[in-house]
């Protein structure tokens, strides 16, 4: 069965200053990893997708995701955040039917 | 503008009472999905549908129920018999298959069981 672990429920970071957030997936055969960001009270929405090629993914709003397969990780990062980054992120995995399992999402803050 | 509505945002129900959530798209897209939203666990599905007239039980549907007559629609009943109906629903659809597809969410509605 696949699953996906987000460590941190919770990150503090400054405006301007970069932000990594971590994604540790299980899965047998090659996955299919995203990244989706919920603003409060909202739906998710995509932020970037990775299937198969380049390691490194660019997606929306500055961000991009490194896939390492010997670490199992699918790590979201953007060098410079703004207050509206704000929000919580879900990592999720898929593979090839309708099931998409999401790991338990990481709120971060942005101080000024 | 395309997309997916959810309606109402907020729900209140007395424990006891069956309830309705709405979700509809006019994205064209063939499979649908519902997902219960709760604090520190991510989205579980509750219901898919991949194709009018057909839907497929998710992770958690005990205590729910769904219908999908129509290709834009694709409402959730919320019956008296789940247990802890206080969440937040989310309904997405997807051109195909949700595992390789991106999904598009609707906006979510909040029901809370007094």
């Amino acid at each position: 069965a696949q699953s996906v672990t987000q460590p941190d429920i919770h990150i503090t970071v400054s405006e301007g200053a970069s932000l990594e957030l971590r994604c540790n997936y299980s899965y047998g055969a090659t996955p299919y990893l995203f990244w989706y960001v919920q603003s409060p009270g909202q739906g998710l929405q995509l932020l970037l997708k990775y299937f198969s090629g380049d390691t490194l993914v660019q997606g929306i709003k500055g961000f991009e995701a490194e896939f390492k397969r010997s670490q199992s990780s699918f790590n979201l990062r953007k060098p410079s955040v703004h207050w509206s980054d704000a929000a919580e992120y879900f990592c999720a995995v898929g593979s090839n039917d309708y099931k998409l399992s999401f790991g338990a999402g990481t709120t971060v803050t942005v101080r000024a | 503008d395309g997309g997916i509505t959810q309606s109402p945002k907020y729900l209140f129900r007395k424990e006891g009472q069956n309830v309705t959530l709405s979700c509809e798209q006019n994205l064209n897209h063939d499979a649908m999905y519902w997902y219960r939203q709760d604090p520190g666990q991510g989205l579980r599905l509750i219901y898919y549908s991949q194709i009018v007239n057909d839907f497929q039980k998710g992770d958690i549907a005990e205590g729910y129920s769904v219908s999908r007559e129509k290709k834009e629609s694709f409402p959730l009943t919320v019956t008296s018999a789940q247990k802890n109906p206080t969440a937040f629903y989310l309904c997405a659809s997807s051109i195909g298959l949700a595992g390789v597809d991106e999904q598009f969410f609707g906006p979510g509605t909040r029901l809370t069981v007094l």
